[in-house]
Formats: C-alpha cells, sequence, structure tokens
C-alpha cells in the first residue's frame, strides 16, 4: 500500500547550520505535499506545503524540495535556531479518493549549542 | 483567535468506561479529522468527517466512534472496546477545497487508569 517514510528518524545539527530533513514517498497518484512541526505535547504545526506541479517553494527559513522522479521530499531550514528543535513530519495526500493524509514516522532535529 | 480547541489535555479511563474527547473549531472550516498518535510513531486516521452529519471510519477505527452534529465540533468516544487506548489523540480541521492543509488542536492525552 502507500506509504510515506523517512530516511532519518534523528538529526543532530549545530545551532546555525543548515538542517535537511527528507522523505521518501511510494504513492505516484500523491500530489500535496505538506511538512508538519510538533513540539513535545502540542500538536503538528503547519510549516510549508507543495504542489506536485511545482519542485521547489521557499518559505521563512524553510524551503521544500520535490523530486517526482525519485518520489522524494526533503525540508531545508537554514540558520537552525534551539527553537527549531522539534519532530518534523511529511505527509501526503493523492488526488484520488477521500484526499486523506498519509504521515511519515517523524524525524527529531535536534539543535545543538 | 481562530483556532481548534481540545479538552481535556489529560483523561483517565477505568476499565469498561466509554470516554469521550472534545474539538471545537471556529475556523468554519469543512473537514475535521481524529489522529491516534502512539510514542515516536506518526499518526494514524481515527475517523473523519467532510461535511455535517456525515463521518467515515479511518484507518484504525474499532472501538471509536463519532458524532458531527455541527460544523463546529467532531466529538470523538474512545469505547470499552477499545483494548488499547493509552496514546495522543489529535484533532485537525481542513478548509474546503482541494490543496489545503489540514490544522491541527494540541491534542488529549489518554491514559488507563
Amino acid at each position: 500500500g502507500e506509504s510515506v517514510g523517512l530516511h532519518l528518524p534523528t538529526l543532530s545539527v549545530q545551532e546555525g547550520d543548515n538542517s535537511i530533513i527528507n522523505c521518501a514517498y511510494s504513492n505516484s497518484a500523491s500530489d500535496y505535499f505538506i511538512w508538519y512541526k510538533q513540539e513535545s505535547g502540542k500538536g503538528p504545526q503547519f510549516i510549508i506545503d507543495i504542489r506536485s506541479n511545482m519542485d521547489k517553494r521557499q518559505g521563512q527559513r524553510v524551503t521544500v524540495l520535490l523530486n517526482k522522479t525519485v518520489k522524494h521530499l526533503s525540508l531545508q531550514i537554514a540558520a537552525t535556531q534551539p527553537g527549531d528543535s522539534a519532530v518534523y513530519f511529511c505527509a501526503e495526500r493523492s488526488n484520488q479518493g477521500a484526499q486523506k493524509l498519509v504521515f511519515g514516522q517523524g524525524t527529531r532535529l535536534t539543535i545543538n549549542p | 483567535d481562530g483556532g481548534i480547541t481540545q479538552s481535556p489535555k489529560y483523561l483517565f479511563r477505568k476499565e469498561g468506561q466509554n470516554v469521550t474527547l472534545s474539538c471545537e473549531q471556529n475556523l468554519n472550516h469543512d473537514a475535521m479529522y481524529w489522529y491516534r498518535q502512539d510514542p515516536g510513531q506518526g499518526l494514524r486516521l481515527i475517523y473523519y468527517s467532510q461535511i455535517v452529519n456525515d463521518f467515515q471510519k479511518g484507518d484504525i477505527a474499532e472501538g471509536y466512534s463519532v458524532s458531527r452534529e455541527k460544523k463546529e465540533s467532531f466529538p470523538l468516544t474512545v469505547t470499552s472496546a477499545q483494548k488499547n487506548p493509552t496514546a495522543f489523540y489529535l484533532c485537525a480541521s481542513m478548509k474546503g477545497g482541494v490543496n489545503q492543509p489540514q490544522h491541527f488542536g494540541d491534542g488529549t492525552r489518554l491514559s488507563i487508569l
């Protein structure tokens, strides 16, 4: 069946460095992708989304890249700060059926001072 | 401020007891969702509702029930039939239309006494 997964369950970076969080997806019918940030004890917070007709989208300090050829999604965070420490989830939505979101396992990002 | 409110934040269930988790949104969103999150895992869909008075089972609906009598409210009942209810429960809502992100509340943590 369809699945969304992450290459690395944990990622540790130095404060000020750039972070890259990766995500692989397997459903070729997915045409909309979202990145969420979840802090401990809270609900996921929307960061950025991208439609399948794009390969890059930028927000404030974040960039999402989509490679449909290899079904790969990444989130780049520039100049990471302590407040970026959280678990990051990618999610995909198929353009068929009820358009439900399928979430990956998540990557825990830790920022070292 | 507009948002999604889940209550209570913590809930304890005794054996054989049904408990109801509240989810209210004032975003005027059409669709609402319930997810279950277990430690170190992604989100799994329990139930969802795209319009008032209509809802569908998600991937793990057994042992749960919902109602959608009002647009702004989507309560989830965890019944005694759910043998492993300990988890973090997240409610989300989404504006109508395609390619819209889901927005989440801050969750209810349910534990067994």
